[in-house]
């Protein structure tokens, strides 16, 4: 599926701060989620992923969270710093018999801009 | 993780010419995907690039506009055709290991004149 938007969310936080970014997905035959991280003129970079079996998932200063009845998706990155202003990617991951494969559908990004 | 290199990494085209992208991985991937990127949007998946086959595409794309090669498992290309202002994009290479993970190339910025 194809994600369209002419102007991205903007989330402003104070560094130290934590930040919450939030995505709804539209597939309940997604089995697999991951966040990504995409700064200017670079490739997206991935972040953390979770599989639907579970409903969080920790990393280094990340929590993903999962909740399948709603279909909600968010990113928890603990005490903010600077190099973490990026725009940040869900994606979700489905089987597609068309395509005989798993794809990616990427949400519309939000931007995050970290305020020293 | 994969490493992804892309060439050119952007470049500024005339319209109705024609512009060919390599993607090259450090390790042999089984799936390798194109993808594009319009100013401030997301991400749209292009096509698959199977290997020994044609690729696979989403609606909307189609070959004829948008050629794909992949010769092996570390290597494709995609070729923007006779293009237009609208093509102006970034372009990006991404591939899938066995372990679901999916890793994406640093991007084509393509500008249109």
């Amino acid at each position: 599926g194809e994600s369209v938007g002419l102007h991205l969310p903007t989330l402003s936080v104070q560094e130290g701060d934590n930040s919450i970014i939030n995505c709804a997905y539209s597939n309940s035959a997604s089995d697999y989620f991951i966040w990504y991280k995409q700064e200017s003129g670079k490739g997206p970079q991935f972040i953390i992923d979770i599989r639907s079996n579970m409903d969080k998932r920790q990393g280094q200063r990340v929590t993903v969270l999962l909740n399948k009845t709603v279909k909600h998706l968010s990113l928890q990155i603990a005490a903010t710093q600077p190099g973490d202003s990026a725009v940040y990617f869900c994606a979700e991951s489905a089987f597609y018999s068309g395509a005989g494969s798993y794809q990616l559908t990427f949400g519309k990004g939000t931007k995050l801009s970290v305020i020293p | 993780s994969a490493v992804i290199s892309q060439k050119p990494s952007r470049d500024i085209c005339q319209r109705g010419t024609s512009l060919t992208i390599q993607c090259q991985v450090d390790s042999q991937v089984t799936m390798m995907f194109w993808y594009r990127q319009q100013p401030g949007q997301s991400l749209t998946l292009i096509a698959t690039a199977n290997q020994g086959s044609e690729a696979t595409y989403e609606s909307g794309f189609v070959i004829d506009k948008f050629p794909i090669s992949r010769p092996n498992l570390t290597f494709s290309t995609l070729t923007v055709s006779n293009m237009s202002p609208e093509d102006s994009s970034i372009y990006l290479c991404s591939v899938r290991d066995s372990f679901s993970e999916q890793f994406f190339g640093p991007g084509t910025r393509l500008t249109v004149l």
